[in-house]
């Protein structure tokens, strides 16, 4: 059974910095590409970021290109995303999410449970 | 860009059929994939390519698309599909991933 566990949420001032991590198991974790999507309290999905299983196709979301950078790394299963100079839009739950098949850019069959990130001062 | 349009809600009967629409444009040369979200909980994929079902999904759960709408279909609407829906695509155009806005479907 795939399993995806969040961990790193929290809160942090607008201009700070966190670090998001997803351990993955039950699965073949360099098979398939991974991704980070995302949901502010009450509101829609939006996807944040994901990459290939070997790092080399990557891709951002519109609102966090240049401030997110996503990576993996397969000898531990982990997938991670750090965040950089965050803003109060930021907040919401962010979900890791495995993709279907061997494309790139979903679907995703596979959620984690989320972790919560709040920008507030 | 693409933008995708859900209704807001969907009510239906128990025992009815729902239909969930998601509007965009060229939905030709893209698949579209279908997510439920009950309270609380991480989205769960229920169609994906326009019409597949993962193993697990009901029967009821069936999906459609023309060159400009996908539909998701909910046959014998229970109590317990009461959730929001999300459609998505892969916009090739500028590879970005892209959700629908969410329709939240009531089972009166």
């Amino acid at each position: 059974e795939v399993h995806l566990v969040e961990s790193g949420g929290g809160l942090v001032q607008p201009g700070g910095s966190l670090r998001l991590s997803c351990a993955a198991s039950g699965f073949r974790f360099d098979d398939y590409a991974m991704h980070w999507v995302r949901q502010p309290p009450g509101k829609g999905l939006e996807w944040v970021s994901g990459l290939s299983w070997q790092s080399d196709d990557i891709g951002y979301g519109d609102s966090v290109k240049g401030r997110f950078i996503i990576s993996r790394d397969n000898a531990k299963n982990s997938l991670y995303l750090q965040m950089n100079n965050v803003k109060p839009e930021d907040t919401a739950i962010y979900y890791c999410a495995k993709n279907y098949g061997d494309t790139t850019r979903g679907p995703f069959d596979s959620w984690g449970q989320g972790v919560l990130v709040t920008v507030s001062s | 860009s693409s933008v995708l349009t859900q209704p807001p809600s969907v009510s239906v009967a128990p025992g009815q059929t729902a239909r969930i629409t998601c509007g965009g444009h060229n939905f030709r040369d893209r698949s579209v994939h279908w997510y439920q979200q009950r309270p609380g909980q991480a989205p769960l994929l229920v169609i994906y390519d326009d019409m597949d079902r993962p193993s697990g999904i009901p029967e009821r759960f069936s999906g459609s698309s023309s060159w400009n709408t996908a539909t998701l279909t909910i046959s014998r609407a229970e109590a317990g599909d009461e959730a929001d829906y999300f459609c998505q695509v892969w916009d090739t155009g500028s590879d970005l991933v892209r959700f629908g806005g969410g329709t939240k479907l009531t089972v009166l």
